[in-house]
């Protein structure tokens, strides 16, 4: 079956850690996306990638990097700079950016104490 | 720039009609609408291409006003499955050949028998 897996479903991390989100489709899309979703501010988009090896900051990119050296995978890592890193963050993948229907995956739950 | 939802959470009773209402700013491209039941990821419902179109399937349609930057989703004779929140997401161009989704804050509907 296609689709997109997030892995793990729950994360725990100390403060000061960095933590790597792990994001990975079948489906053949060229793009990918990060949301981090906190209660009652919708999805809001951390990076973005449309091609292999480029990507783009989205509107809260700050204290997040990713990567992009495979079509099927784009993870992200939460670094020890991102203030308030606990929430929940959803992968996300579409055939074009932007236009297109995005799938997303089944999201990781990050509490950070 | 995030659009606005309105309303931000509605309470129906099965088989009531409801409206939800999204606005942007901005010149749109296309407007993309998702729920989202709790603890799981979004799930795709339609898209409306600029040019006013209207969609639907089953009992939930939408429209898009390219001229106002609005689009509407509405659900009819609503029943227990619908509840969940609904995102809606707006494409607007970014530059470069590009277009970039900004999804609302939600709207939570919630039915009950």
């Amino acid at each position: 079956d296609g689709g997109i897996t997030q892995s793990p479903k729950y994360l725990f991390r100390k403060e000061g850690q960095n933590v790597t989100l792990s994001c990975e489709q079948n489906l053949n899309h060229d793009a990918m996306y990060w949301y981090r979703q906190d209660p009652g501010q919708g999805l809001r988009l951390i990076y973005y990638s449309q091609i292999v090896n480029d990507f783009q900051k989205g509107d809260i990119a700050e204290g997040y990097s990713v990567s992009r050296e495979k079509k099927e995978s784009f993870p992200l890592t939460v670094t020890s700079a991102q203030k308030n890193p606990t929430a929940f963050y959803l992968c996300a993948s579409s055939l074009g950016q932007g236009v297109n229907e995005q799938y997303f995956g089944p999201g990781t739950r990050l509490t950070v104490t | 720039q995030q659009p606005v939802q309105s309303p931000q959470a509605v309470i129906l009773r099965e088989g009531e009609d409801a409206v939800i209402n999204c606005s942007s700013s901005k010149a749109l491209y296309s407007v993309h609408w998702y729920r989202q039941k709790h603890g799981e990821a979004p799930v795709f419902l339609m898209i409306l291409l600029k040019g006013g179109e209207q969609k639907g399937h089953d009992k939930i349609s939408a429209s898009f006003n390219e001229k106002k930057q609005q689009s509407s989703l509405y659900l009819t004779a609503s029943q227990l499955s619908y509840s969940g929140t609904y995102f809606c997401g707006t494409a607007a161009y970014s530059g470069a050949g590009s277009y970039q989704l900004t999804f609302g804050k939600g709207t939570k509907l919630s039915v009950i028998p």
